[in-house]
């Protein structure tokens, strides 16, 4: 079974700090990406990353950034945190290329005072 | 442009009733399409995709490319399948593209 663990469940940070949200799979995916989970607005895609030390701008980048230094591990990077991050945030994995089923993470509940 | 669309926020049905849960989408070319389920306190996960033709715990879903759809059926609703229902559609680069899901409620 693929694995993608998310290490925080909840989260609560204060407005301005810089957090870090990471996210590791133990299914050599060559693909890894970050969503925000919102009530009516679906997922969303912040980031995503075809191999290690690659980036790519989704959907709604700003406000964010991402690291990965290892092929495993895939890290989103909030770097003065707003009440508008307040969100629940996936990760995923796939197998790439042309591997489009992801497998996700249980999430981080993110609340920004 | 590339886009998913569930137009039903909430759609809410008594057990053993008929469920159908609607997407539609806009793509140009040969989409793969998917539908994801999360459970209460659950991961997303995948349920079932379109090109395996499979009904996976009574569900199906069925292709249409005429009318560009990618509808959720099932013909006897469980008060187990009380979830969120994600349709998305297989982009560019990997990627997918996610409608703004569907909450099924389920009532005994």
């Amino acid at each position: 079974d693929v694995k993608v663990t998310q290490s925080s469940r909840y989260l609560v940070k204060r407005t301005g700090e810089k957090v870090f949200l990471e996210c590791v799979q133990d299914m050599d995916h060559e693909n890894m990406f970050w969503y925000r989970q919102d009530p009516g607005l679906g997922l969303r895609l912040i980031y995503f990353s075809y191999d290690v030390k690659m980036k790519e701008k989704g959907d709604i980048p700003e406000g964010y950034s991402v690291s990965r230094e290892k092929k495993e591990r895939f890290s989103l990077i909030l770097e003065s945190a707003s009440t508008n991050q307040t969100s629940m945030y996936l990760c995923a994995s796939s197998p790439g290329p042309g591997g489009y089923i992801q497998y996700f993470g249980a999430g981080t509940r993110l609340s920004v005072l | 442009a590339q886009r998913v669309t569930q137009p039903e926020k909430l759609l809410s049905v008594f057990k053993g009733a008929p469920v159908e849960l609607k997407c539609n989408y806009s793509y140009s070319g040969s989409p793969e399409l998917f539908w994801y389920v999360q459970y209460s306190r659950q991961r997303l996960q995948l349920l079932l995709r379109h090109i395996s033709r499979e009904s996976i715990k009574g569900f199906t879903a069925d292709l249409n490319k005429g009318e560009t759809s990618f509808h959720l059926k099932k013909p006897f609703a469980q008060e187990e399948d009380s979830a969120m229902y994600y349709c998305a559609l297989s982009g560019v680069a990997d990627k997918l593209i996610f409608g703004t899901g569907t909450r099924l409620q389920v009532f005994p």
